[in-house]
């Protein structure tokens, strides 16, 4: 089965921030990652499939790039919406993972 | 844009079985085009996401290899919905359960549509 790893497990930033967030795969995943958010309290939220796409309605202040086990999430300038833990889930195939989620404080 | 509702009891007591219903509205569960698999993923509070599994109307099913010995996701394609049943409960399956659906035709993809969680608890 593929793992994911994150990192870091936290983040400790400021509204304007530029913050990046690196999720690895055990094994080549090709582009098939997924990003989400979630907030306390709440159902995640998909913020960017095939490491790159934003799904409807994501601000284009988030981005994803990688391809085969290194990846990354940026967001260009960190606004007050959006403290809350982002996880990673690899997305290629079956058993899906998820990675462990960075909290953004 | 389909929408999800996950049902079912809060408690449940240690050893017993969990059963939760997904009722999908906006969407065929059944629907052959496009087609999706629909998915079940639990967190436990204060701790991070676990893919649980999930399933196509055709009946193909995938299981997280931690879980699959007690782990069954079933359709109702009659009532729009699908089930999962997880037995032999222990204080360690308390979670808020969720349930998706897949991004990708007759794949994974990533789940883009999520219900809005039912907290399970697990206690006598």
């Amino acid at each position: 089965d593929i793992q994911m790893t994150q990192s870091p497990s936290s983040v400790s930033a400021s509204v304007g921030d530029r913050v990046t967030i690196t999720c690895r795969a055990s094994q080549g995943i090709g582009k098939w990652l997924a990003w989400y958010q979630q907030k306390p309290g709440k159902a995640p939220t998909l913020l960017i499939y095939d490491t790159s796409t934003l799904q409807s309605g994501v601000p284009s202040r988030f981005s994803g790039t990688g391809s085969g086990t290194d990846f990354t999430l940026t967001i260009s300038s960190l606004q007050p919406e959006d403290f809350a833990t982002y996880y990673c889930q690899q997305a290629k195939s079956f058993p899906s993972t998820f990675g462990p989620g960075t909290k953004v404080d | 844009q389909p929408q999800l509702q996950e049902s079912g009891p809060g408690l449940v007591k240690p050893s017993e079985t969990l059963s939760l219903t997904c009722t999908v509205s906006g969407a065929s569960i059944s629907s052959n085009s496009p087609s999706y698999y629909w998915g079940w993923i639990r967190q436990p509070p204060g701790k991070g996401l676990e893919w649980i599994g999930s399933i196509h109307h055709w009946g193909t099913t995938y299981y997280n290899p931690s879980l699959k010995s007690r782990v069954t996701i079933s359709t109702d394609t009659s009532s729009n919905q699908f089930s999962l049943n997880l037995n032999s409960l222990i204080d360690a399956d308390t979670a808020v359960y969720y349930c998706a659906r897949h991004m990708l035709v007759d794949g994974n993809g990533g789940l883009g549509y999520w219900g809005p969680g039912t907290l399970v608890t697990v206690s006598s």
